[in-house]
This record gives C-alpha cells, structure tokens and sequence, in this order.
C-alpha cells in the first residue's frame, strides 16, 4: 500500500514568493495535518483538516493557509515566503482526527 | 498543552535492549503517550502509543508508570537500523494534535 506522498520532494524560492506544498494521504484516511521542522528541532503543528473542514490551527502567522481536497489530499500555500521559512514540511494523514498519524517524507524548503 | 522530558542522547549497543525514558509530570487524564522516530532526511516514522496499560507490538513495547507521569520505550534488541531521534509525544483524546519536544539521538554501535 502506498504511504503519504508528498510534492515537490525539494523546492528553492527567494524572499517575498508564495510557495504550494502538495500532500495526498493514505488511502481511506480522511485526516491530514501539517507540520514545520526547522533543522534541529522537533516538527511544530501547522494545520490539521478533516472532512475538508480545518480542524485546528497551530501558532504560525496568516501567511500560511491550507485546504482539504473532496479527494482527501491538501495543499499548504505560504505567502511572503521569509528566510526563516527554510524547513521541511511534513504532511501526515490518519484515519480521523484522532487516531495513529502516519508521516510522509516532507517537502524540504529552501528560502533565499 | 502538556510537555514531555527526554534525554538528549543515548547510546547502545547492537544487539541489547534499549530503554528510552520520558517524563510527563503534567500529563492530564485523557493524554495518550505517542512515540515516534525519525531517521535523517525522513519524515517521523510511527513506534508506538499507549494510555494507561503496557503496549506491545512488532517494532518495541511501551511502559506506562503507574502514575503515568513517565514512560519507558523499550527497544528489545537494538540494531544498526535503530539509530534515530526518538520522540515521545503527547496528545489530547480528542485532538489531533501531536507537540513534538527535542527527542532523544539515539545511536546504536555495533
């Protein structure tokens, strides 16, 4: 069976873009969070959807968004891309909201 | 939101068990423990979770004291294949929401 999968694996942008990550999760599972590893440290929650509807809201700044396709996958969108952008991001999906979270390989974003 | 305590590193031998201990003084009643792993330049791979009763499954076994303020994951036999961060994580019963500490590096020697 196939994991998460995540698009683009690796991805540079400069100062002041907009940036779209791309997560489609295991098949049957209806949740999808994001989350935020800056090198170093533990990844930070970002979003979690559920049902197409967001679910909960880590800290982070306006500039981040994301959606729930009818398909179940999701998109991160982030705008005004700053240095302190550069992290990997990672999407995990589960069955619902509750239950076991399974990681796919991030997305590794560099900000120039 | 409730924090965990965890070593900043350990090391082991391959082929011994491996007993990784966190705290979590402030755990409430509905907090499960999660633990996770992540090898490098992967996203965080799923070990284990637990609520009040010892768990066992394929990859390790999870001890929950009695008081549930800590927690030990135990790596049976230790391979090469084993050395990573290993986080423990807890989360609300009705939330998704996983809160990552540091995690504990793992390095296994042969």
């Amino acid at each position: 069976d196939a994991g998460v999968t995540q698009s683009p694996t690796h991805l540079i942008k400069t100062r002041g873009q907009h940036v779209t990550l791309r997560c489609s999760p295991i098949s049957g599972h209806k949740s999808v969070s994001w989350y935020q590893q800056v090198l170093g440290q533990g990844p930070q929650f970002i979003f979690q959807y559920y049902e197409k509807e967001e679910r909960g809201r880590g800290n982070f700044p306006d500039r981040f968004s994301a959606r729930q396709f009818p398909n179940y996958s999701s998109e991160l969108n982030v705008n005004a891309l700053l240095l302190g952008d550069s992290a990997l991001y990672l999407c995990a999906s589960s069955v619902d909201r509750i239950e076991t979270q399974y990681f796919g390989p991030g997305t590794r974003l560099l900000v120039l | 939101d409730a924090k965990t305590t965890q070593p900043n590193s350990m090391e082991s031998n391959e082929e011994e068990p491996v007993h990784l201990p966190c705290n979590h003084s402030t755990i409430s009643g509905t907090d499960y423990i999660h633990w996770y792993r992540q090898l490098p330049s992967q996203g965080p791979e799923y070990v284990i979770h637990g609520l009040t009763s010892n768990v066992n499954n394929r990859m390790a076994s999870l001890a929950i004291a009695e008081d549930r303020k800590s927690s030990t994951l135990i790596l049976h036999r230790a391979t090469l294949r084993d050395a990573a961060v290993y986080y423990c994580i807890l989360s609300i019963r009705n939330t998704g929401k996983l809160i990552f500490g540091q995690g504990t590096t793992l390095q296994v020697k042969p």
